[in-house]
């Protein structure tokens, strides 16, 4: 079985700030990860994944996750926070065999007050 | 943007009446997906597919079907609707050989009276 953990149900920054939004995963065999983004009444958008190599991974918008194998963690982060960051994210797991289908998380809502 | 469609937006509607939720894409994408999500919440999936005439249950058990007639349309029916279908409706899509990039559409808001 796989399965996503997102500890903060809401992470609050000031805007300018550097964020990071917490994922932890458990899944047999290698992980292949994932962040999405929901802004207010859409659906999901992807930010960015890990398949291999790099550990540090750069996707849309700014946004960057560090993926490390001995803490099972994959980690969301950028530099420096914008208002138009607020919003519900999700962490997404799968293992390299077997079901191919993702396992998200329950999302965190990321907050930046200007 | 991906090209992944969903009809309609919004529904309300009454108890017992049939449903279909429309999902279409235009990418040729082999695999598709239905999620459950209630507002603010995390995703369930309910069925998937990984080509024409390929569908199964997902994580989570739900009264709803789905076929797989053609690569591009994916419908999920609820034969009688209840108030505990009550919930937003996501479809997605990936390529074959992307390693599970899904792509999402804008969703459905199901409110069953």
């Amino acid at each position: 079985a796989q399965s996503v953990a997102q500890p903060e149900d809401q992470v609050n920054v000031a805007e300018g700030n550097p964020l990071t939004v917490k994922c932890t995963y458990s899944v047999s065999g290698n992980p292949y990860l994932f962040w999405y983004v929901q802004y207010p009444n859409r659906g999901l958008q992807f930010l960015l994944k890990y398949i291999t190599g790099d550990n540090l991974v750069k996707g849309s918008y700014g946004f960057e996750a560090e993926f490390n194998k001995s803490q099972t963690s994959f980690h969301l982060k950028k530099p420096s926070a914008l208002v138009s960051d607020s919003a519900l994210y999700f962490c997404a797991v799968r293992a390299d065999t077997g079901r191919r289908a993702l396992t998200f998380g329950s999302g965190t809502r990321l907050q930046v007050q200007p | 943007e991906a090209d992944i469609y969903q009809t309609p937006r919004y529904l309300v509607i009454g108890t017992g009446k049939k449903i279909t939720l429309e999902c279409s894409q235009t990418m040729g994408h082999d695999k598709m997906y239905w999620y459950q999500q209630d507002p603010g919440m995390e995703l369930h999936l309910i069925h998937y597919s990984y080509g024409v005439n390929s569908t199964e249950k997902g994580d989570l058990s739900s009264e709803s079907t789905v076929s797989r007639i053609r690569t591009e349309h994916f419908p999920l029916t609820l034969e009688s609707a209840r108030p505990s279908h009550t919930s937003q409706y996501l479809c997605a899509s990936s390529e074959a050989g992307d390693w599970e990039t899904q792509y999402f559409g804008p969703g459905t808001r199901l409110l069953v009276l």
